[in-house]
């Protein structure tokens, strides 16, 4: 079955400032990948998804991802952060998972994002 | 705004009590899915219905009732609830079970 990891449980950073948030899997073949981002008392956005091609996705809000098959990483990144950015990302992995014989969507267990202003 | 609605948004009930959650697509999707929102815990798969059949169903104890009349519409009835069943509990469709998954804001269940 497989796996995802977001090692970072809270960041903080500075309104203007970069952002990266970390994604790892853990899949024999490569998998869908997703970033889902979660204000407080809401569902789920999507921000972005890679399926195949490029390497490097743009989604919505500014945000993008780079996935690389080396690392088995799907990192999230924004130039410039903005206070409203603050919210909890989820990372997600679809793949065929073997053990129940059907398609899986598996999330990690999410990075909190805090703006200083 | 998703496309997918859910309501109630609140909802406090007591362990005797039988409540029903629903959830709406407006995206002409064909999968919608349970999920079940914790605290410290990833989010849990609850049930994946694709065309109105049920495809999954994770070990969810039979006190969590779905039914999916058409592939619009979700409900999730619940009965005789445990304080731990407290969670957030999001909707969410796609166009197929392979595809991306649209969230519903959630229902907010406290059991009391």
């Amino acid at each position: 079955a497989q796996s995802v990891t977001q090692p970072d449980i809270h960041i903080t950073v500075s309104e203007g400032a970069s952002l990266e948030l970390r994604c790892n899997y853990s899949y024999g073949a490569t998998p869908y990948l997703f970033w889902y981002v979660q204000s407080p008392g809401q569902g789920l956005q999507l921000l972005l998804k890679y399926f195949s091609g490029d390497t490097l996705v743009q989604g919505i809000k500014g945000f993008e991802a780079e996935f690389k098959r080396s690392q088995s990483s799907f990192n999230l990144r924004k130039p410039s952060v903005h206070w409203s950015d603050a919210a909890e990302y989820f990372c997600a992995v679809g793949a065929l998972d073997s053990g129940a014989g059907s398609y899986q969507l598996t999330f990690g267990k999410g990075t909190k994002l805090s703006v200083i202003p | 705004e998703t496309g997918v609605t859910q309501t109630p948004r609140h909802l406090v009930m007591g362990m005797t009590n039988k409540k029903s959650l629903k959830c709406e697509q407006h995206l002409g999707h064909n999968a919608m899915y349970w999920y079940k929102q914790s605290a410290k815990k990833p989010l849990e798969l609850m049930f994946v219905y694709n065309f109105k059949e049920q495809t999954e169903n994770n070990s969810v104890p039979s006190r969590f009732s779905p039914e999916c009349p058409n592939s619009s519409h979700l409900f999730l009835h619940l009965h005789t609830l445990q304080p731990e069943d407290s969670a957030l509990y999001l909707c969410a469709s796609s166009r197929g079970v392979d595809n991306e998954q649209y969230f519903g804001p959630g229902t907010r269940l406290t059991v009391t």
